[in-house]
Parts: C-alpha cells; sequence; structure tokens
C-alpha cells in the first residue's frame, strides 16, 4: 500500500532562517506527483510546491524549493528566509493511480511549523 | 473564479441526527473528491467524481455515506445516524481534467453531540 509519512510532528524556525521538512513515501509505481500543502490556522488548504516525479530536476517556487531523492522516495521542503506568515501545518502528499484508473491523494499527518519572531 | 466553496462551514448536531454538506468546485473542474480531515492528521480519501460519476469510494466511507453529484457541478455528502466519531473537518477539492492539482475549499467542520 502507498504510504506518506512525516516524521516530524512539530518544527519551528526563527525568522528570516531557513528550515527543511522531511517527508518520505512508499510506493512501486515509477510516474507519479508529490505535493506540499500548507494549511495555515483555521484558513483553507493551499499548494505550496509539486514534483513530478519523471522530472531530475527539483521543484522551486520563489522561497520555497524541495529535495526530491526518487531512489530514496524522499521528498523534503525547504522554506527559505522564513516568514510569520509560513507558520502553518504542512502537508505532503502523493499521488496515485487507482485499479480502476483514477487518481486519489494520499497525505502524511503533517508537520505544525512555527515561525518565531 | 471564485475558488472551492462548501457549506455550512460549522455544523453542531446531536447523536443520531442527519446531514448534509456541500461543495461548489471550481466551475470548470470536472473531478471532484471529499475527504475527512481530524484533529492532528491530514486529509484521508473517502471519494472522488469525474463529472458526476462516482468513481472511487473509501472503505471509511460506510454505508451512513453517501454522496452525490448530480450534473456533474455541485456535490453533496450525507450522512445518516450520526454518530460522536463522525466529528471532524469533512473536505472537499476539486482539479481541472488533465491537471493534477487539487483545489480546497474551506472545510465543513462537524461536531456530534
Amino acid at each position: 500500500a502507498q504510504t506518506v509519512t512525516q516524521s516530524q510532528p512539530e518544527m519551528s524556525v526563527q525568522e528570516a532562517e531557513t528550515v527543511t521538512l522531511s517527508c518520505t513515501y512508499d510506493t512501486s509505481e515509477n510516474n507519479y506527483y508529490l505535493f506540499w500543502y500548507k494549511q495555515p490556522p483555521s484558513r483553507q488548504m493551499i499548494l505550496v510546491i509539486r514534483q513530478e516525479a519523471y522530472k531530475q530536476q527539483n521543484a522551486t517556487e520563489n522561497r520555497f524549493s524541495v529535495n526530491f531523492q526518487k531512489a530514496a522516495k524522499s521528498f523534503s521542503l525547504k522554506i527559505s528566509d522564513s516568514q510569520l506568515g509560513d507558520t502553518a501545518m504542512y502537508f505532503c502528499a502523493f499521488r496515485t493511480e487507482t485499479t480502476s484508473g483514477t487518481y486519489k491523494y494520499i497525505f502524511g499527518t503533517g508537520t505544525r511549523l512555527k515561525v518565531l519572531a | 473564479d471564485t475558488g472551492v466553496s462548501q457549506d455550512p462551514r460549522h455544523k453542531i448536531t446531536k447523536r443520531g441526527q442527519n446531514v448534509t454538506f456541500r461543495c461548489d468546485p471550481i466551475s470548470e473542474h470536472n473531478r471532484l473528491y471529499w475527504y475527512r480531515q481530524t484533529l492532528g492528521q491530514g486529509p484521508e480519501f473517502l471519494t472522488y467524481f469525474q463529472n458526476e460519476a462516482q468513481l472511487e469510494k473509501s472503505r471509511l466511507l460506510s454505508d451512513r455515506f453517501s454522496a452525490e453529484r448530480p450534473k456533474g457541478s455541485f456535490s453533496t455528502l450525507e450522512i445518516q445516524r450520526t454518530e460522536q466519531g463522525d466529528s471532524a473537518m469533512y473536505l472537499c477539492a476539486s482539479t481541472a481534467f488533465g491537471r493534477h492539482t487539487q483545489y480546497f475549499g474551506p472545510g465543513t467542520r462537524l461536531t456530534v453531540l
């Protein structure tokens, strides 16, 4: 069964510093998509960054970048120049194709990140 | 494009009552997902629609749960004979055909007393 594991339940970082959130996953598929979503307190979940497994180049979105290690099935998120607005739950997610040819998304348990002033 | 909307945002009900939630996806999105999220956990997949067809259901979706998406537009999720264990945030997400990113609604928080 496909699983997504986030081993850091909580993390904190000083404003303007860099922090890395870890994610590992398990799959036998070769082509898939990985995502990091952010869920601020009492607000809806939004996409932070996406990585296609067939791309070797790590995805980058402004201050957010990933370190995608396909062989190790690792997908970590690096946040540079952390801002107070980055305080949120961060979920790693994996898109898998089902036996019926549809897609479903599997989420990790999340990492609660707190940015300290 | 006003994003994914969900109604109501909060629902408090007594055990044994029926509740219904509504999700309005982004207008051009033909794929719609329902998730359940309990405190401190990530979203758990419940069911998936492509247009009006319900193509995938999780084993989490007991026979007390039913979902519909008439005409492939909005969707409803009904829970019959609610139990305290049903207390959770129910999230809806939509995706455009050929795309891979889900867009989430704000969720409906259900509390069963």
